[in-house]
């Protein structure tokens, strides 16, 4: 079966400081993977794509960026934070030709910049 | 300009009450339909979804919804709710031909007093 990790869970950063964020799937080759960004009160945003290796798609222009290193790992990062990044931040995928249409997420990172 | 509306913010119902949760969308075709939900600082589980066909869509947990193209509506019901049920509910649509991008509804937060 396939599973979806996440890390850190929580992460508090001074504002100015990079970040890294990590996902991994499991048992699934060649997924479809997404981050999201979850502000309090607010639904989700989807941030970056990613149909392959090295295939990123960006979605909201900001500070952010995200790479795909490996067939499984999605990483998100940012040189500089700002306050308006703080937020829960989701990870999903979806077999290859479903395209959104069957995500499952990860259990989340909850960001506080301070 | 493409959207999706859930009108309730916050919704309080009894343990064993019923419960419809409202969705609007607005696109220029039939979108792609799912109900999702949150447990506190939890990812999002996919609850239903629906492509095409019986407007009727059974999912998890006893929940089914009903897609109303006359009303541009997808509204989630559960005919009896139980205390377990209390979380956040999202709408999202992927609309057709654009796969990766998904919608998501600003979320409705369900409380259930015994």
């Amino acid at each position: 079966s396939q599973t979806i990790h996440q890390w850190p869970a929580t992460l508090v950063q001074p504002v100015g400081s990079p970040l890294s964020l990590e996902c991994t799937v499991e048992g699934t080759s060649n997924p479809n993977l997404y981050w999201y960004r979850q502000a309090a009160g607010r639904g989700l945003q989807l941030l970056f794509y990613s149909v392959g290796i090295g295939q990123i798609s960006s979605e909201v222009p900001q500070n952010l960026s995200a790479s795909r290193p490996q067939d499984r790992q999605f990483i998100l990062s940012s040189k500089k934070l700002l306050l308006s990044d703080s937020g829960f931040y989701l990870c999903a995928w979806s077999l290859p030709g479903q395209g959104a249409r069957e995500q499952y997420f990860g259990p989340g990172t909850r960001l506080t910049v301070t | 300009a493409q959207s999706v509306t859930q009108p309730d913010i916050h919704i309080t119902v009894s343990e064993g009450a019923s419960l419809e949760l409202r969705c609007n969308y607005s696109y220029g075709a039939t979108p792609y339909l799912f109900w999702y939900v949150q447990s506190p600082g939890q990812g999002l589980q996919l609850l239903l979804k629906y492509f095409s066909g019986d407007t009727l869509v059974q999912g998890i947990k006893g929940f089914e919804a009903e897609f109303k193209r006359s009303q541009s509506s997808f509204n989630l019901r559960k005919p009896s709710v139980h205390w377990s049920d209390a979380a956040e509910y999202f709408c999202a649509v992927v609309p057709w031909g654009g796969y990766q991008k998904v919608t998501f509804g600003t979320g409705t937060k369900l409380q259930v007093i015994p």
